[in-house]
């Protein structure tokens, strides 16, 4: 079946800009994350949905970040007047289970996000 | 809030040279330990998880073993192909927290 599928892969904007941010998790996964990688940085978290709840935004980064989930499937980061220091890699995530969850999180292949 | 540290972040072997990484954790409680593979340009894959001290996995070339406070990855016999940086993370309750990982080359 097919994995978790992000875009775009690339998206260049220019400093004050919005952006919007897709992920499609893999069919039947309830629970979706937002992480960011950054040059030199480790993943960070960024917001945790089940189904179309998020329990947890608490990474969101400013007021500036904000997503949804729609159908208990695709979702959208969207970045709201851009800053340099968003430049970074969006990498979304889905897991079968539900809350409290062991079982493995896996990865899309991100979005590569430069901000001018 | 729970800590992941790698070491060493970068590592350079020659084909056939065995080496293990490291990851050392605090984490109150270990939900699971995670080992993802990335490849540049691509998101991390999935390689093992752990959960409890004392457990081990393998995968081809690749052995994780995990204590109560630190997971090792060996690898045996690496090829050129192995190259990549492996991120180690831990579970907490709803996220995962990664450490920044070692970035492996394998010449030939």
């Amino acid at each position: 079946g097919a994995g978790v599928s992000q875009s775009p892969s690339n998206k260049v904007t220019e400093k004050g800009k919005d952006v919007e941010l897709r992920c499609d998790p893999i069919s039947g996964h309830t629970a979706l994350y937002w992480y960011r990688q950054s040059l030199g940085q480790g993943l960070e978290f960024l917001i945790y949905f089940q189904g179309n709840s998020a329990p947890d935004k608490s990474g969101l980064p400013s007021d500036r970040f904000s997503a949804e989930r729609t159908g208990g499937s695709v979702s959208t980061l969207t970045i709201q007047r851009t800053q340099q220091e968003d430049s970074a890699v969006y990498l979304c995530a889905s897991r079968f289970g539900g809350r409290g969850g062991r079982d493995t999180q896996y990865f899309g292949p991100g979005t590569r996000l430069t901000v001018l | 809030e729970d800590q992941v540290t790698q070491s060493p972040e970068a590592l350079r072997l020659q084909e056939g040279e065995s080496s293990s990484l490291n990851c050392s954790y605090t984490v109150s409680g270990l939900r699971g330990l995670f080992w993802y593979r990335q490849d540049p340009g691509k998101g991390p894959e999935f390689l093992f998880t752990l959960y409890s001290a004392g457990e081990e996995k393998e995968k081809e070339r690749l052995k994780a073993t995990l204590t109560k406070k630190e997971s090792f990855l060996h690898i045996t016999a690496p090829k050129p192909e192995d190259s990549a940086t492996y991120l180690c993370a831990v579970q907490e309750p709803e996220r995962l927290v990664f450490g920044k990982g070692t970035k492996l080359t394998v010449n030939p």
